[in-house]
């Protein structure tokens, strides 16, 4: 399918376990992001890339580890989850101007308990 | 620092009412970059619009118009004749400029309600 891919789109976990969250897109886009919404905060940027081997912190990167070995994929792993990494994470990409914008997965909810 | 500010969380109106959705900014960069969101009750993120710090002309698109004022720093939205498919919660946002891999920072949303 064309466009970008969150896999899972739920998820269930307890504390302590590792989560890795999925994200795949076809545009070839050199831009990932990864967001995380939280009520009352609107989005908040965990981690970005900007090409394959190439990712930097956002505002909210603790507790989150990613990797960019292929460019169209930009895994999201919490190495220990805990109760307040239960959000709603969204993945999103762009080309390699500001200007077009950036397009958005579907999200996915994790909880932990 | 830059931030988006949308100091309307929630709004109701009933169907057929126009309403404005407020949003300000503040950024240091004078090449930036304006955004709309729309969430709806599904969940997927919608992008509406987008505007460059050098354009400030209006933009109407249906029943949506756009007003950038760079003055006041404010970016606001218009819903004309709502809808109640209008119902959703709508973010602004603000892309950094090139240097900064163009992230976007966004407001807090504002969750619009529109009743029949």
């Amino acid at each position: 399918d064309a466009g970008i891919t969150q896999s899972p789109r739920y998820k269930i976990t307890e504390t302590g376990r590792q989560v890795t969250l999925m994200c795949h897109q076809t545009w070839s886009h050199s831009y990932m992001f990864w967001y995380r919404q939280d009520l009352g905060h609107g989005l908040r940027l965990i981690y970005y890339s900007a090409a394959a081997d190439i990712t930097d912190k956002g505002e909210v990167p603790d507790g989150y580890v990613v990797s960019r070995s292929k460019t169209e994929n930009f895994p999201l792993t919490l190495e220990s989850a805990t109760r307040s990494q239960t959000s709603v994470y969204f993945c999103a990409s762009r080309s390699g101007t500001a200007m077009i914008g950036q397009f958005f997965g579907p999200g996915t909810r994790l909880t932990v308990l | 620092a830059q931030k988006v500010t949308q100091a309307q969380t929630e709004i109701s109106v009933v169907e057929k009412e126009d309403v404005t959705l407020d949003c300000v900014y503040e950024t240091r960069d004078t090449t930036y970059y304006l955004f709309w969101y729309k969430q709806p009750p599904s969940g997927e993120l919608v992008f509406l619009i987008r505007r460059n710090s050098f354009d400030e002309q209006n933009e109407i698109s249906g029943r949506y118009s756009w007003n950038f004022q760079k003055s006041t720093s404010s970016f606001n939205f218009t819903i004309t004749a709502s809808q109640v498919v209008d119902s959703a919660v709508y973010f602004c946002a603000l892309s950094e400029g090139y240097n900064q891999g163009g992230k976007l920072i966004f407001g807090q949303g504002t969750e619009l309600s529109v009743k029949p």
